[in-house]
């Protein structure tokens, strides 16, 4: 398994502003995924963090607006620019098993982003 | 492209009052059906993957099974401590999670 962490927990924010999100991972894992989660609505992948190149993004998400890193098999950070209210949801970071196997898939707890 | 829908939308139970959850697919390939359990203001937690027609796995008072275009989540007996959102993903040819809108279950004592 993999236990995974965020900071912060949750954020309000002004309009027009960055919020960069951490995602701690406990051990060394392959594959780490932003996912957003809006209020009463199920996940969305974001984008998929790789280690040591680009993030491949979902359609609809452009590095711009959500710059991911990824500098380590344990960590990386998503980055919400020039914030709009429409950009408050939940921020989940993701990763695979240490086996790297697609069988189980884990959640950090979320990052609540409240933009005014 | 993918799609996951879950039934019921909301679900009440009394406790001890036994029920199943739906989960049907379409999905090009499927490499796995995963069920979590999410709990208010918290992350997805990892219960289930199922791989193939006819597979089920057991966790507690949970039970999972799978046919060629739908999942249940059978909940045996339940208790106040089984009130939740109950998430249902797939995982297809291009190894992304799909997920459906969620049931959410209370359960009363």
């Amino acid at each position: 398994s993999a236990v995974i962490s965020q900071k912060p927990s949750r954020d309000i924010c002004q309009r027009g502003t960055s919020l960069t999100i951490q995602c701690q991972v406990d051990s060394q894992v392959t594959m780490m995924f932003w996912y957003r989660q809006q209020p009463g609505q199920s996940l969305t992948l974001i984008a998929t963090a790789n280690q040591g190149s680009e993030a491949t993004y979902e359609s609809g998400f452009v590095i711009d607006k959500f710059p991911i890193s990824r500098p380590n098999l344990t960590f990386s950070t998503l980055t919400v620019s020039n914030m709009s209210p429409e950009d408050s949801s939940i921020y989940l970071c993701s990763a695979l098993g240490t086996s790297g196997n697609y069988n189980e898939q884990f959640f950090g707890p979320g990052t609540r982003l409240t933009v005014l | 492209e993918d799609q996951v829908t879950q039934s019921p939308e909301a679900l009440r139970l009394q406790e001890g009052e036994s029920s199943s959850l739906n989960c049907s697919y379409t999905v090009s390939g499927l490499r796995g059906l995963f069920w979590y359990r999410q709990d208010p203001g918290k992350g997805p937690e990892f219960l289930f993957t199922l791989y193939s027609a006819g597979e089920e796995k057991e966790k507690e008072r949970l039970k999972a099974t799978l046919t060629k275009k739908e999942s249940f989540l059978h909940i045996t007996a339940p208790k106040p401590e089984d009130s939740a959102t109950y998430l249902c993903a797939v995982r297809s040819n291009d190894y992304k999670l799909s997920f459906g809108a969620g049931t959410t279950v209370t359960v009363r004592a």
